[in-house]
């Protein structure tokens, strides 16, 4: 049974440049979550979608960052222009009604 | 002050040893509790969830008391493998909706 799946595991770019981070959820989850952990403030919600909607979003940085769900086993995370102190580790994580969630292996970005 | 926090360690401790870690939450209306275990540059996984009661699993035993906004996690006969960085997480409802991480206790375990 495929676990969550993201793509790309490492990504390497300079700052001003455009990043997409992918997501594909457990099948039969209709929750999905976007996370991002640094050394500094730990793990962060950044917005989660409930049935490809977007429900809360208060945690996304800033309007650099947008995020999509345009099917229930699809989503990206994007960020345009990219910073250096957006250099994280990004988690898709993913659930349903009762369950815990599963997280995917993430993504390490570093912003140069 | 961070809604879940932890003492971030590191915890140096011997084979065979026991092994407690504390957390506090400030939200009193939060209804779950979990304590979840992440390796080093891998993503988080679900430990064990916490109850008023108390639950155990294996040399695993968890603790949860609301008035003082308290959870604990205890290791016993510690592991090599038991070394990673324990996250202490609380929701206001169980998985599918705002999971609140505290930033985590390093510990290692010493052959």
């Amino acid at each position: 049974d495929a676990g969550v799946i993201q793509s790309p595991r490492h990504e390497v770019t300079e700052m001003g440049q455009e990043v997409t981070l992918r997501c594909k959820p457990i099948s039969g989850h209709d929750y999905l979550f976007w996370y991002r952990q640094t050394m500094m403030r730990g793990l962060e919600l950044l917005i989660y979608f409930n049935n490809n909607v977007p429900i809360d979003d208060s945690g996304m940085p800033e309007d650099r960052f947008s995020a999509k769900m345009p099917n229930a086993s699809f989503s990206t995370l994007k960020i345009q222009p990219s910073e250096p102190r957006d250099s994280a580790v990004y988690f898709c994580a993913s659930t349903r009604e009762q369950e815990t969630q599963y997280f995917g292996p993430g993504t390490r970005l570093l912003v140069l | 002050r961070k809604e879940v926090e932890q003492d971030p360690g590191p915890f140096n401790v011997p084979e065979g040893a026991t092994v407690a870690f504390n957390c506090t939450y400030s939200n009193s209306a939060s209804q779950s509790f979990f304590w979840y275990r992440q390796d080093c540059r891998k993503e988080p996984k679900l430990l064990m969830s916490v109850y008023s009661s108390g639950n155990e699993d294996g040399r695993f035993t968890a603790q949860l008391n609301r008035a003082s906004q308290y959870i604990s996690l205890l290791i016993r006969d510690s592991k090599l493998s038991d070394s990673a960085t324990y996250l202490c997480v609380v929701s206001r409802n169980f998985g599918n909706e705002k999971l609140t991480f505290g930033t985590g206790t390093r510990l290692t375990i010493i052959p």
